[in-house]
């Protein structure tokens, strides 16, 4: 098993320019989450998918949306992309028997 | 919502010694509290976790203790080694299907030779 995989690992971009964050798992897990991680500030939840098909807000959603495409995959987009939004991404997910979040290894994003 | 505040943000023992770190949390709705110890340029990753049905769980050096009146968690760390420094990170959630985490903003432990 992979468990959480994330790509990409670094990216830059320029402000105004849009990207999309990949998140996969092969753990069959039902529900997925993206976090930011800025320091100081611990990791803030972006958005969830509790279930395929389904997408909520979490604390900090301005500037984001997401997809759940299937079972296995949670992409977050960035439409028009901010410093503001220079962060460590991390998507997490869990089984619908356990409170545990297995988290993928990041994506460290810089906008200029 | 629910608010997490961890103290203190960095903590510095000598190998050997003990590390306690305090979170308190303000929904009185949540049930499930994990610690994540975070390793610099690694993913966080469970160490611990409580529900709010038991007062307290250890795992070898580790151990929370949670007391739910006063809407507060702690984590204890004996027999420091160096390999436990690290961001160690609380969370708290109300449980359930989605069970989203609010996490404390982290203690760097530093454990000195």
């Amino acid at each position: 098993n992979a468990g959480v995989t994330q790509t990409p690992k670094f990216q830059v971009l320029k402000t105004g320019q849009s990207m999309t964050l990949q998140c996969a798992q092969d753990m069959n897990h039902n529900s997925m989450y993206w976090y930011r991680q800025d320091p100081g500030m611990g990791l803030r939840l972006i958005y969830y998918s509790a279930s395929e098909g389904t997408t909520d807000k979490g604390e900090v959603p301005n500037g984001y949306n997401v997809s759940r495409l299937n079972k296995r995959e949670f992409s977050l987009r960035l439409e028009s992309a901010a410093p503001s939004q220079t962060s460590v991404y991390f998507c997490a997910s869990k089984p619908n028997d356990s409170y545990e979040q297995y988290f993928g290894p990041g994506t460290r994003l810089t906008v200029t | 919502g629910e608010n997490v505040e961890q103290h203190p943000s960095t903590l510095s023992v000598q190998e050997g010694d003990s590390a306690v770190i305090k979170c308190t949390y303000s929904d009185s709705a949540s049930n499930y509290f994990p610690w994540y110890k975070q390793e610099l340029g690694k993913r966080p990753q469970l160490i611990i976790d409580i529900r709010s049905n038991v007062g307290e769980k250890k795992d070898q050096r580790i151990a929370v203790t949670l007391n739910k009146t006063a809407k507060h968690f702690s984590l204890h760390i004996t027999e420091t080694q160096p390999e436990d420094s690290a961001v160690y990170f609380c969370a708290a959630s109300r449980g359930g299907t989605a069970s989203k985490l609010t996490f404390g903003t982290g203690t760097r432990l530093q454990v000195t030779l």
